[in-house]
């Protein structure tokens, strides 16, 4: 069992819905998780960052950590065309100076 | 500064060949990390300079794999007798020391082909 799973998708949805990503782990020492994007032949970019477990929303995305379950998800409303890409959880021990490590990487692709 | 620069953007090599790789960071970064990333999977750790110090190291990265900082600035990654399973993004991210994983930066990495 990989330490961080994620289901690769694809997802595919209409302009408009709402878009819920989820991944689960097994270890219980993370404390730190994030959501990376990832456009094609790009780096990843990070877009949320949350410590522990509870809620953090900034515009249309919306993290959520239940460490209880080991279980994260993120969420986009008014999902848009250009919300097409490959969304990558990460999570880690520490805060600083650690590896971040990956789950697969789910492809979203938002129609017009 | 326009964020993390990674070159060359791409390589081909034969089996064999040896192969080196380039990243700028963030001046300001003092912190600089490798990762690996293949097709259909996410980025995997290969190893972690804190200035020029290499202080930590993946088993990801065998004794065919060496990275470098010489000046806590730029960093090179260079592979020996590349592998065709060596085939992959290798990706570059750097942070600073107050920011720690939220100010993680990636560069836009070297896609690197083993034929």
């Amino acid at each position: 069992q990989k330490e961080v799973e994620q289901d690769p998708g694809p997802l595919s949805v209409p302009e408009g819905a709402i878009v819920s990503l989820n991944c689960t782990y097994s270890n219980s020492a993370f404390q730190y998780f994030m959501w990376y994007r990832q456009y094609s032949r790009k780096g990843p970019e990070l877009l949320m960052y949350t410590y522990s477990s509870g809620n953090k929303e900034d515009g249309r995305f919306t993290a959520q950590v239940d460490k209880s379950s080991k279980y994260i998800s993120l969420f986009i409303r008014d999902s848009q065309p250009s919300d097409s890409a490959t969304y990558l959880c990460a999570m880690s021990i520490n805060q600083a100076g650690t590896a971040l490590i990956f789950g697969k990487g789910t492809t979203l692709s938002v129609s017009s | 500064d326009t964020g993390v620069s990674q070159n060359p953007r791409h390589k081909i090599t034969k089996r064999g060949q040896n192969v080196t790789f380039r990243c700028d960071p963030i001046s300001e970064h003092n912190r600089l990390y490798w990762y690996r990333q293949t097709l259909g999977q996410g980025p995997e750790f290969l190893t972690y300079f804190q200035n020029e110090a290499q202080l930590e190291k993946s088993r990801l990265l065998s004794d065919r794999f060496s990275a470098e900082r010489p000046k806590g600035s730029f960093s090179t990654l260079e592979i020996q007798r590349t592998e065709q399973g060596d085939s992959a993004m290798y990706l570059c991210a750097s942070s600073s020391g107050s920011a720690g994983n939220y100010g993680y930066t990636f560069g836009s990495g070297t896609r690197l082909t083993v034929v």
